[in-house]
């Protein structure tokens, strides 16, 4: 498809598991983005990745999240040793660059741990 | 101090008529942008319209306009002649160009918009 596909839609955990998720961003598309949704809450920013730059990791919340992109690809987002507060839904975006470009948003992993 | 600020959690407004969304913004930088999208209960985030803070004239985007008041900061999201399918979530989010980093988006909690038949 045409638009940024993220997997699995649902993921349901064990507390202690790891858990990956995934993104697939719109082709040609340079700058890819992770947030986090809580129930009812607006979006939190996690990592960015642009090109083949480092990425801006400001957002994670513990070392037990991680996020790796290679080149302008696939990106993964793990979390370690999943915690009930990890549950929310995972939103990945991609734009063509920065500046007036929208992110275009993926339809999100819902992450339930139990 | 919060950077993106929605005052409404909830508005009601009738088929057909207008509403207005408020959104008010916290920045020290000169350029920034400023994004409205639009969360159904699908889940899925749509791009509504983009604000820049040079633009002369304030965006519209068919039914979508944004009322922008610089000194003010505030980006207020005006729908007209609502429609049921306006029943939504709908975020007001902030790009800031210099401080911090000059590329997520920092978003506001919301507001939860419903259209009466």
């Amino acid at each position: 498809g045409a638009g940024v596909s993220q997997s699995p839609s649902n993921k349901v955990t064990e507390k202690g598991k790891d858990v990956e998720l995934r993104c697939d961003p719109i082709s040609g598309h340079t700058a890819l983005y992770w947030y986090r949704q809580r129930l009812g809450q607006g979006l939190e920013f996690l990592i960015y990745f642009q090109g083949n730059s480092a990425p801006d990791k400001s957002g994670l919340p513990s070392d037990r999240f991680s996020a790796e992109r290679t080149g302008e690809s696939v990106s993964t987002l793990t979390i370690q040793r999943t915690q009930q507060e990890d549950s929310a839904v995972y939103l990945c975006a991609s734009s063509l660059g920065v500046g007036r470009q929208p992110q275009h948003f993926g339809d999100g992993t819902r992450l339930s741990i139990l | 101090a919060q950077k993106i600020t929605q005052t409404q959690p909830g508005m009601f407004v009738q088929e057909k008529e207008a509403v207005t969304l408020d959104c008010t913004y916290d920045t020290s930088d000169q350029s920034y942008g400023l994004f409205w999208y639009k969360q159904p209960s699908s889940g899925e985030m749509i791009f509504l319209i983009y604000q820049g803070s040079y633009d002369e004239q304030n965006a519209t985007e068919g039914r979508y306009s944004l009322n922008f008041q610089k000194a003010r900061k505030s980006a207020n999201l005006v729908i007209s002649a609502s429609q049921l399918g306006d029943s939504a979530m709908y975020f007001c989010a902030m790009r800031e160009a210099l401080s911090g980093s000059a590329r997520q988006l920092t978003f506001g909690s919301g507001t939860q918009l419903t259209v009466l038949p």
